[in-house]
């Protein structure tokens, strides 16, 4: 059974830091071909991808964001993070972690986490 | 970056209906094209992946179909539990995006 969960700390100053943690149970990250996304959606507006990793280390990041976004992963503890610098109102948002398999060359998020939300206020 | 545009933001439906939902993207993205549901309490789920690829344990009343630019998802034999809010998602190229959705409501 794939579950995944983000935790994150709810509420940031501006320019503050972002830690946000993806744990995850039912796969692994050291499998061939195996991902995990992040994606963020403001409330009452629609999904955008900001990063992911894959089995092998390689990172892909949404360039919009790029310079802020750092993602890692410890494949022991079956966790991916994702920090973002310096954030301000426009962070404000609900964040998933979903797992991307990419086997067949076709990737797809196929599992997600329940969301985590942060607000951002002075 | 490619934009994905879902012309209706909301659509009204029967139970029973058919649906179809559909999303243009602003260049051909060669059937790399996935659709999302987000139910109202925020939880999401693949439904079709490369267009028209059933993720396993998604009912057969959903379809997904198209080519180039276009596509579009159905849902035959609309069921209470299908309101919800739709996204594609294009992986054709980076970054990754989706649709502005479209929300699903009964009539």
């Amino acid at each position: 059974q794939v579950t995944l969960k983000e935790s994150g700390p709810g509420i940031l100053q501006p320019s503050q830091t972002l830690s946000l943690t993806c744990s995850f149970s039912g796969f692994s990250l050291s499998t061939s071909g195996m991902g995990v996304g992040w994606i963020r959606q403001p409330s009452g507006k629609g999904l955008e991808w900001l990063a992911h990793i894959w089995w092998d280390d390689v990172k892909r990041y949404n360039p919009a964001l790029k310079s802020r976004l750092t993602i890692s992963k410890d494949t022991s503890s079956s966790q991916v993070f994702l920090k973002i610098a310096s954030v301000d109102t426009a962070d404000t948002a609900t964040y998933y972690c979903a797992r991307i398999p990419f086997y067949d060359g076709y990737p797809y998020f196929d599992y997600w986490g329940q969301g985590t939300t942060l607000t951002v206020s002075s | 970056d490619i934009q994905m545009t879902q012309t209706t933001s909301s659509l009204s439906a029967s139970l029973g209906d058919r649906v179809t939902i559909s999303c243009s993207a602003s260049q051909g993205i060669s059937n790399y094209l996935n659709w999302y549901q987000q139910k109202p309490d925020g939880t999401v789920k693949l439904l079709i992946y490369y267009t028209s690829s059933l993720h396993s344990g998604v009912p057969s009343r959903f379809s997904g179909s198209g080519s180039g630019t276009d596509y579009s998802l159905t849902i035959s034999n609309l069921e209470p539990e299908d309101i919800a809010t739709y996204y594609c998602q294009q992986y054709s190229k980076l970054p990754w995006t989706f649709g502005g959705g479209t929300k699903l409501e009964i009539k």
